[in-house]
């Protein structure tokens, strides 16, 4: 059964149009990740929450954000898309970040297309 | 310099035999290290985690050499199904992991 659950898998968006992508997780964990991957790269960190605690990454563009109402969910929220957004969004999650041998667990990811 | 870095290959080799990626990772204060396995449009899985003495789960064998700052991934009796993107990965701390950009294995029958 899957525990971190990403909708939709696939989602169009016109260019400038506001697009939510929803990540939920039954595992309870306290830690929410959202990666960004586009084609033969890295997945690359936008944000973590810990808990309520959101943590931004210096190179995520203000464009992106984020919204953690309780545990079992978390949105990303991509204001005005760009043909560069583009990509795949992951989201992830791990027990407890303040133990470094934690990995992560990640959902199916969202595969974002602009037009 | 890439925090973390390993050769995208891709890697081709037979059924049966045996393959070893490598990769290397910057930050001295990292703490702890995984190999995932990423096939094509889905999302990273944990395949093992890496530990200081080496560890080995059935055919796939990883080992840290922190003095050298590299970690290493060996794949025995390789299967058609180990086809796929293999990404190192290190917790750098601050509940942060860094990917590798991937190697990728294409196995042939």
């Amino acid at each position: 059964d899957a525990m971190v659950i990403q909708n939709p898998r696939y989602q169009v968006t016109q260019f400038g149009k506001p697009v939510t992508l929803s990540c939920s997780q039954t595992l309870n964990h306290n830690v929410m990740y959202w990666y960004q991957q586009k084609s033969s790269q890295a997945p690359k960190l936008l944000f973590h929450y810990y808990d309520k605690d959101f943590n931004n990454e210096a190179d995520t563009p203000d464009n992106f954000q984020s919204r953690r109402p309780n545990t079992s969910f978390c949105f990303l929220d991509i204001r005005s898309p760009g043909l560069g957004d583009a990509a795949m969004y992951l989201c992830a999650t791990s027990r407890d970040g303040r133990t470094t041998d934690q990995p992560q667990h990640f959902g199916d990811g969202t595969r974002l297309s602009i037009l | 310099r890439k925090e973390v870095e390993q050769d995208p290959g891709p890697f081709n080799v037979p059924e049966g035999a045996t393959v070893a990626f490598n990769c290397t990772y910057s930050n001295s204060a990292s703490q702890s290290f995984f190999w995932y396995r990423q096939d094509c449009r889905k999302e990273p899985k944990l395949l093992m985690s890496v530990y200081s003495s080496g560890n080995e789960d059935g055919r796939f064998t990883a080992q840290l050499n922190r003095a050298s700052q590299y970690i290493s991934l060996l794949i025995r009796d390789s299967k058609l199904s180990d086809s796929a993107t293999y990404l190192c990965v290190v917790n750098t701390g601050f509940q942060k992991l860094v990917f590798g950009t991937g190697t990728r294995l294409l196995v042939s029958p």
